[in-house]
């Protein structure tokens, strides 16, 4: 256990659902990302939020909604999925930056039928 | 824009033995941060090794160890002494202001 905390471990949703995921750390960290991660292709970062401010957005589509209500959680709103946003989504946090170490959660395996 | 790439999709090595995971990244920048993160079967990274770029000596983690080449922008991870439990996904990954930036990951199988 790294202390970053992710549920639900797994979602299957239809792609007219609404769903959110949900990350949880209690490490005292100001820095928290969500990445999406496929098959054979490299971790993608979505978003940033450093100090409850989201400070990066990748070019991430809307059907993907960010909220960070304070420093401890972070969630991932999903709404109108396509099946190809099925992936594990992984979220992480760092004390500031992660020039020392980001610690990441299990990560929710999301399957979009 | 910066760039991880791992082109050993795959690695095997046979316990006890030595093996080296590649990694080349791309970047204008100076001073930066690179890392090896492990990802075992239970999906959670782990950090396994961490070097700053200003810093020429290579860092070395017990039995985890890098080889950073910065002119060639090269950092590559040995694992000594490999053990059954090394087996897991292996992703370098480059730091810089608030971008971690991961590569495709290498699959390393660890045979008895």
């Amino acid at each position: 256990e790294t202390g970053v905390t992710q549920t639900p471990r797994h979602l299957v949703m239809g792609m007219t659902n609404k769903k959110s995921l949900k990350c949880e750390q209690h490490l005292g960290h100001n820095a928290m990302y969500w990445y999406k991660q496929s098959a054979k292709k490299p971790l993608e970062l979505m978003f940033v939020y450093n100090f409850k401010e989201q400070t990066e957005n990748n070019s991430v589509p809307s059907r993907f909604s960010p909220e960070c209500p304070n420093s401890s959680h972070l969630f991932l709103h999903l709404h109108t999925l396509q099946p190809e946003d099925s992936a594990l989504y992984l979220c992480a946090s760092s004390p500031q930056t992660a020039s020392t170490e980001a610690f990441f959660g299990q990560g929710t395996r999301l399957t979009v039928v | 824009a910066q760039t991880v790439t791992q082109s050993q999709p795959e690695m095997s090595v046979q316990e006890a033995e030595t093996v080296t995971l590649s990694c080349t990244y791309d970047t204008s920048e100076s001073d930066y941060y690179l890392f090896w993160y492990k990802q075992p079967p239970s999906r959670q990274m782990i950090l396994v090794i961490r070097q700053e770029a200003y810093k020429q000596q290579n860092a070395t983690e017990n039995r985890f160890s890098v080889n950073f080449q910065k002119a060639a922008k090269s950092f590559s991870l040995k694992i000594s002494d490999s053990q059954l439990g090394d087996a897991a996904m292996y992703f370098c990954a480059y730091y810089y202001t608030d971008k971690l930036i991961f590569g495709t990951g290498t699959r390393l199988q660890v045979f008895p």
